[in-house]
């Protein structure tokens, strides 16, 4: 069974532009989540998804906005890039809510 | 406020040792908690997992030990090999589909 799949891999954006990122979940999982993971904050819970719907949301600012398609892949944007958005964007997927598997991440770096 | 709080942040052992790294949470409603290994330029990947009705759960190398009435857990790596280098966080969770809650990470060395 194929895992967590996220592109791309590394992005490098400058200041003001914006950003979508992608995840595609493990078959079969419906709730995708999104985590922020720098070295200063660790990893910090963004937003989640179930079923096309954001089912949770975490602290970030409004820039920070996801979605979910109806064969459960999903995307995270970013708009109006900061410095401090540099960090691993992660993606995890979950069967029933509790279990998390996670993806390699996505490494954006903002310049 | 961290809600869960790791230790220690980095341990080095050598081969064969027993390292044990420790986590402490305050939300008594947390009834999950898995702990995560990452390798540099990977994501986190699920090692093993406890809910708070067992004090013990081992898998392989790891153990998991909980102490609810202290409201701490612990992960112990028993015969520890070089290969286990590499960062651990603790989570936790208050029930199904609910965000996980994470450790600042323990970076793990273990040297030959």
């Amino acid at each position: 069974k194929a895992g967590v799949t996220q592109t791309p891999r590394y992005l490098i954006k400058t200041r003001g532009q914006q950003v979508t990122l992608s995840c595609s979940p493990i078959s079969g999982h419906r709730s995708v989540s999104w985590y922020q993971q720098t070295p200063g904050q660790g990893l910090q819970f963004l937003f989640e998804y179930f079923s096309e719907t954001q089912r949770n949301k975490g602290n970030f600012p409004g820039r920070f906005s996801g979605r979910q398609f109806s064969n459960s892949r999903s995307e995270m944007n970013v708009s109006t890039l900061e410095l401090g958005d540099s960090a691993l964007y992660l993606c995890a997927s979950s069967p029933l809510g509790l279990e998390a598997f996670f993806g390699q991440g996505t490494r954006l770096t903002v310049v | 406020q961290q809600q869960v709080k790791q230790s220690p942040q980095s341990l080095i052992v050598q081969k064969g040792g027993i390292p044990i790294i420790n986590c402490a949470y305050e939300n008594t409603a947390f009834d999950y908690f898995p702990w995560y290994q990452q390798f540099p330029g990977k994501g986190p990947a699920l090692l093993i997992a406890i809910r708070p009705d067992v004090s013990e759960k081992k898998e392989g190398r790891f153990t998991i030990s909980f102490n609810k009435s202290a409201k701490q857990f612990s992960l112990h790596i028993m015969d520890s090999q070089p290969g286990d280098s590499a960062t651990y966080f603790c989570a936790a969770r208050r029930g199904r589909n609910t965000p996980l809650v994470f450790g600042k990470g323990t970076r793990l060395s273990v040297i030959a």
